[in-house]
């Protein structure tokens, strides 16, 4: 089965501080893709990130960047010059290689509330 | 403008009764997945669609079931043997094996 694990349920800075969330993740496959996805208080997922489990380069977007490491089973999402509309939660996913009748599973972490401060 | 589109935003039932949510895509993506979401629990899947007239059941779906006779459309009816059904329900779609997921808004239940 696979798991995916964000420790830090709610992390609280001040405008402009560097923060990086975790995610920790467990699968038997080879094979398989990382997602980081953004909730805010609207309720709707917004896709972040996509990474691939053969491709450990680091990613940076903008303010944002990722550090996958396949050894430590770990894809970290940093937001450089925190601001307050970063607020929100922060979801870690995984999609495994195991095709069911056509299905993937997709499997979230129990997310990551980020609280901004002016 | 295509997307997911869940209804209601709001739904209240009473105990007891069985009760669906509509989730329907334009995007012409294969699969679509609904999950559940508790405070402090994450999203947890409850049932998943790769084609139609075909699903499989997630981590909890007891309580449960799913229909998906087309495409575009996988409503989920929360039924009266779901002992907890309160919650924030999500849908969500995607085009192919190991692509993003795209959500809908989704649907706050409250059992009254």
């Amino acid at each position: 089965a696979q798991k995916v694990t964000q420790a830090q349920t709610e992390i609280s800075v001040v405008e402009k501080e560097d923060v990086t969330l975790d995610c920790v993740y467990e699968t038997r496959d080879t094979t398989y893709y990382l997602f980081w996805y953004k909730q805010p208080p609207s309720g709707e997922l917004v896709f972040l990130i996509r990474r691939n489990s053969f491709d450990e380069q680091n990613e940076i977007s903008g303010r944002y960047s990722w550090n996958f490491q396949k050894s430590t089973s770990s894809f970290n999402f940093t937001i450089t010059a925190s601001q307050v509309v970063d607020s929100a939660v922060y979801f870690c996913a995984l999609t495994p290689l195991e095709v069911i009748q056509g299905a993937q599973k997709l499997v979230f972490g129990q997310g990551t509330r980020l609280t901004i401060n002016p | 403008d295509g997307g997911i589109t869940q209804s209601p935003k709001y739904l209240f039932r009473k105990e007891g009764q069985n009760v669906t949510l509509s989730c329907e895509q334009n995007l012409n993506h294969d699969a679509m997945y609904w999950y559940r979401q508790d405070p402090g629990q994450g999203l947890r899947l409850i049932y998943y669609s790769q084609i139609v007239n075909d699903f499989q059941k997630g981590d909890i779906a007891e309580g449960y079931s799913v229909s998906r006779e087309k495409k575009e459309s996988f409503p989920l009816t929360v039924t009266s043997a779901q002992k907890n059904p309160t919650a924030f329900y999500l849908c969500a779609s995607r085009r192919g094996l190991g692509l993003e997921a795209f959500f809908g808004q989704g649907t706050r239940l409250t059992v009254v």
